[in-house]
Formats: C-alpha cells, sequence, structure tokens
C-alpha cells in the first residue's frame, strides 16, 4: 500500500532531550516536506527536500533540522526542542521535485515538550 | 513571501445550500492544491489545479483557479453533513529552483442539518 509513516504518532518529552520523528515513504517520490500544524495558523511548512541531499528551509525552521540521504526517508530532529514547539506534525510526499502533483500525507505525530 | 488567504475561516451551512470558500494569494503561481482535513486526522487531497481556468468538480464539490486574479475557488452544491471538514488550500511558490508550498489558514466547514 503507497504511504507515509511517521513515528511516533505521540510523543512527550521534556526541554532540552533531542528528538527524532521519522518520515519514510514507499512511492520513490521525490519532494518530501515537514509541516507543523497549530490552531488558528494552519499548516506550516518547516523544511522540504526536492531530492536526496537536497533540503531546505520552509516558513519555520528554527529550533528543526532535517536531512535526506536516502530517497524515502526525511528525518524531523529537535536538538533541543523547546515548549513552543509543542504542535502537531505532518510529513508528505510528492511525486515530482516541482511539486506538480498532490501532496500525500502522514498520519501526523502530535509532540508535547514540557 | 507568499502569503495565503482563505474566506472565511469559519462557515455554517445548511444541508442544501450552495456557498464558496475563496482562496487569495499573493504571488505569481499556476499551482494550487485543495485538502480536506476531517477532525483528529490528516490531510485527503481533493483538487490539484495547474493552469489558469482550471475547473475540476468531484461530487458536490468544484474547484477553479484563476492565476491572474490570484484566486481559486471552492464551491460547494446542495451541502450535506458529510461534508463538514476543514478545507486548505495550498499554493506552490517557485523561487528560481525551490519549490516551497504555502497553506491558508483553513476554512472549518459544518453543514447542520
Amino acid at each position: 500500500e503507497a504511504q507515509v509513516t511517521q513515528n511516533p504518532r505521540y510523543l512527550i518529552t521534556v526541554t532540552g532531550k533531542k528528538l527524532t520523528v521519522t518520515c519514510s515513504q514507499n512511492m520513490n517520490h521525490e519532494y518530501m516536506s515537514w509541516y507543523r500544524q497549530d490552531p488558528g495558523l494552519g499548516l506550516r511548512q518547516i523544511y522540504y527536500s526536492m531530492n536526496v541531499e537536497v533540503t531546505d528551509k520552509g516558513d519555520v525552521p528554527e529550533g528543526y533540522k532535517v536531512s535526506r540521504k536516502e530517497k524515502r526517508n526525511f528525518p524531523l530532529i529537535l536538538e533541543s526542542p523547546s515548549p513552543n514547539q509543542t504542535s502537531l506534525y505532518f510529513c508528505a510526499s510528492s511525486l515530482g521535485g516541482t511539486v506538480n502533483s498532490p501532496l500525500h500525507f502522514g498520519n501526523g505525530t502530535r509532540l508535547t515538550v514540557t | 513571501e507568499l502569503k495565503v488567504e482563505q474566506n472565511p475561516l469559519f462557515l455554517s451551512m445548511q444541508e442544501g445550500k450552495n456557498y464558496t470558500i475563496y482562496c487569495n494569494y499573493s504571488t505569481t503561481s499556476d499551482r494550487l492544491y485543495w485538502y480536506r482535513q476531517d477532525p483528529g486526522k490528516s490531510l485527503e487531497s481533493l483538487f490539484v489545479l495547474l493552469s489558469n481556468g482550471a475547473v475540476k468538480q468531484e461530487g458536490r464539490l468544484m474547484a477553479s483557479l484563476d492565476t491572474k486574479a490570484r484566486l481559486s475557488t471552492l464551491h460547494i452544491t446542495a451541502a450535506v453533513h458529510d461534508l463538514s471538514a476543514t478545507y486548505f488550500c495550498a499554493v506552490v511558490y517557485s523561487g528560481g529552483s525551490n519549490y516551497k508550498l504555502t497553506f491558508g489558514k483553513g476554512t472549518l466547514l459544518t453543514v447542520n442539518p
């Protein structure tokens, strides 16, 4: 089944404890992206990648890191999480690097930083 | 910086009525997407609009794109309760060789019996 898989679905952590949210897609998509969703703010892009080893900042990259060493994986790393990073996170992928086809979204990761 | 504005942000409708959601964006783009999100769920793609004048229809929903006006509309015909959800438009911005996708804040649609 074609899908974008995020893990974990729920995560509670403490300020400053490094964490990684994994994202994997099995559709051979070139474009991958991370979003955070906050009430009243919609979805905001954190980072995106148009292909392997190519990543770029979205609108809210501060406090986050990503890497794209393989086509299928695009992990999101929070080196020192803070409470303002409490949010619902979505990973998504698209067939072409130029986003000429719709994004397929993962099921989301709800992160709470205390 | 690309800005995407949706109107209205909240919409309460009666079943059987028609209404339109608007999506305005601030810079040139020829790619726009509409997504639906049910409470507690992920986003589901509804429409892909890739050129000026594009019109797509699926059931009671119809989406259109006017790239000159930088405007897309999502029209709801004879609403039913199952259409209750949050609807997002998303616009692709091409800055040289980079392709960012910016979402509107979403329209929470409630269809009442």
